[in-house]
């Protein structure tokens, strides 16, 4: 079975400052790697997503992750973020060919300080 | 409005009752899913089903009981609710195996109080 770690709980960070938030998966078998976003009081939405080809994934709003795969890590990074960004963000795995499940990590808060 | 919703959005119930979790999609896809959100745990898969008709349990399974009659619902059913059945609930849908991604959209979620 796949899991994942996210090594920190809680990510603070003043605007405009560079920030990388760490993932990290285990699974014996080829898989997909996502990062969701959760804003307060809302359901989980897909942030970028790896599925195969290119190790390095980019999102429409600045963020980027690369797939490592001897590492096996995944880490989402921003170069500059804003306040708009402070959100709790969930990585995610699940085996590729065909499977659905997906498992979760158990999230990183991002605090974006003025 | 297409997509996924959830009701009700906020309950508070007493221990011992039954508390029903609706989910609806409008995008037909095959897959559902049923998670709860805890401090400490992140999203834990409850229940999840690959079309009408199949459930299949998740990683917590206990004290839930899911159905699926139509493709486009996915009621959980807690029988006799316990306080640490106190949670966020989510529902979330996936498109079926030819367009696996695992990519999956969720709903805004059910918070339940259990005294």
């Amino acid at each position: 079975a796949q899991s994942v770690t996210q090594l920190d709980s809680q990510v603070p960070v003043f605007e405009e400052a560079p920030v990388e938030l760490r993932c990290n998966y285990s699974s014996s078998v080829s898989v997909y790697l996502f990062w969701y976003v959760q804003y307060p009081n809302q359901g989980l939405q897909l942030l970028l997503k790896y599925l195969s080809g290119s190790t390095l994934v980019e999102s429409i709003n600045g963020f980027e992750a690369e797939f490592n795969k001897s590492q096996t890590s995944f880490h989402l990074r921003k170069p500059s973020v804003h306040i708009s960004d402070t959100a709790e963000y969930f990585c995610a795995v699940s085996l590729s060919g065909g499977y659905q499940k997906v498992t979760f990590g158990t999230g990183t808060k991002l605090q974006v300080i003025p | 409005d297409a997509g996924i919703t959830q009701s009700p959005r906020y309950k508070i119930t007493e221990t011992g009752r039954q508390v029903t979790l609706m989910c609806h999609q409008t995008w037909s896809h095959s897959y559902m899913f049923w998670y709860r959100q805890d401090l400490g745990h992140g999203l834990r898969l409850i229940y999840y089903s690959a079309a009408a008709d199949i459930t299949d349990k998740g990683e917590v399974p206990d004290g839930y009981v899911v159905s699926r009659s139509k493709t486009e619902n996915f009621p959980l059913t807690l029988e006799s609710a316990t306080r640490s059945q106190t949670s966020v609930y989510f529902c979330a849908s996936s498109q079926g195996l030819a367009f696996n991604t695992g990519e999956l959209f969720f709903g805004e979620g059910s918070r339940l109080t259990v005294l």
